[in-house]
Parts: structure tokens; sequence; C-alpha cells
């Protein structure tokens, strides 16, 4: 078990540019989701994949936001057209089928608008 | 507006006493609840849950106690160490394995040697 993964650590852009960051899942885990957290305050849910299947979206998620799972596997976040209130923790987790499962995090994507 | 709210935003405790910290909920669906501790630079690492069937649930050290008709839990961890000293977030979901879990904005818990 090798935990979730996510790329890149750290991440500073201009407003106005776009940025993509990635999460690779545990494994044997079939549903993933994004969360955002900002300064003092705790995580907020994004979106939630099960395999490819974006299946939920929260209103948080504008439509300069999107996510994709293209083979069940890895997923990315991109966003569009960065705005100085995108600054935040983008941290994702997975967690396996069904049940009482707990999610799982990574160690998240600072992002950080100038 | 804020559902699940942690009143407490730090605390700290001796080394060797009982650290307990509280979480309330407005949303009377709720019937999961989860609680993540938090390093600097790293994710939420799960701690332990507790569904709405149950007034208590133990693992180790750490005791969650959930309170249904006071919208209450707490986690009681004994004895506490320095190690614990993290960032404690209280989560819950509208159903158990629900894929939105709505989380409070963490308690900063220090454990002084």
């Amino acid at each position: 078990d090798t935990g979730v993964s996510q790329d890149p650590r750290h991440k500073i852009t201009k407003r106005g540019q776009n940025v993509t960051f990635r999460c690779d899942p545990i494994s044997e885990h079939n549903r993933l989701y994004w969360y955002r957290q900002t300064l003092g305050q705790g995580p907020e849910f994004l979106t939630y994949f099960q395999n490819e299947a974006q299946l939920e979206k929260s209103r948080l998620l504008s439509d300069r936001f999107s996510a994709e799972r293209p083979k069940g596997s890895f997923s990315t976040l991109e966003i569009q057209r960065t705005e100085q209130g995108d600054s935040a923790m983008y941290l994702c987790a997975s967690s396996p089928r069904g049940g009482l499962s707990p999610l799982h995090f990574g160690n998240g994507t600072r992002l950080t608008v100038t | 507006d804020q559902q699940v709210k942690q009143n407490s935003p730090s605390l700290s405790v001796q080394e060797g006493r009982i650290s307990i910290l509280n979480c309330d909920y407005t949303n009377s669906m709720f019937d999961y609840f989860l609680w993540y501790k938090k390093y600097p630079a790293e994710g939420p690492t799960f701690l332990i849950s507790i569904s709405s069937i149950k007034d208590k649930n133990e693992d180790g050290r750490f005791t969650v106690f959930l309170n249904k008709s006071a919208k209450h839990l707490s986690l009681h961890i004994v004895p506490s160490q320095p190690g614990d000293s993290a960032v404690y977030f209280c989560a819950a979901s509208g159903r158990a394995g629900a894929n939105n879990l709505f989380f409070g904005t963490g308690t900063r818990l220090t454990v002084i040697p």
C-alpha cells in the first residue's frame, strides 16, 4: 500500500492561467474524491468518481473546474482561468468499494494564485 | 452554513493526561461520524469512526462517544502522548459510506511533554 499520491505538491501560478493536478489513488480503490481546504477551514467536498464515472459534483465546482478519471485509475483536476480565490490545498482521497470505508487522503497540492 | 462545528480551535494537555476534543453537528440526517488527524504538510489520516447505531467506539487509546439527542460527539485520547500533537477534524456523512463528508474546522491539540 503506497498510499494516495498527488502531484505536484506545490503550484504557484498567475491569475488567469490554467493548472492541472494529478492524483493516483490506492490501486485497489475504485472510489476517488477531490476536496479543497482553505486556511482555517476543514476540507470541502468537490467531486466524486466511482471507477471512471463522475457521480457527484459540489456547487463549489464552478464551470472553470473539470475533473476526469479516464481509465478508472488516476484522476486529474483542471482549473481554467485561475482566480486568487482558488488558492487552497487540493486534496485527493480514495476508498474501496462500498461499506463503512473511511477515505484515505493524499498529501495534497497547494495552489497559490498570484 | 457550517453543519459540523468544532468550537475549540486549540487545546493543550499534559503528556499522560486525557485529551477531550468536541464536535457538534446540526444535520439530524447524519448517521456516520469520523475523526481525522492531520500533521503539517500531510493529508488527513483516518483515526476512528462511529455509526449512529452506537454511542461509543474504542480503538486503543482513542474512544469516540456519540450523543445523538444532543447532536454531539467527542474524541477521548488517553493517555495523551506528544506524538498526538496535530490538528483533529471531525467529519460526518448522511449515510454510511456516503461520498460527501462534511468536516469541522479542526482543533489543534498540543500535548506538552
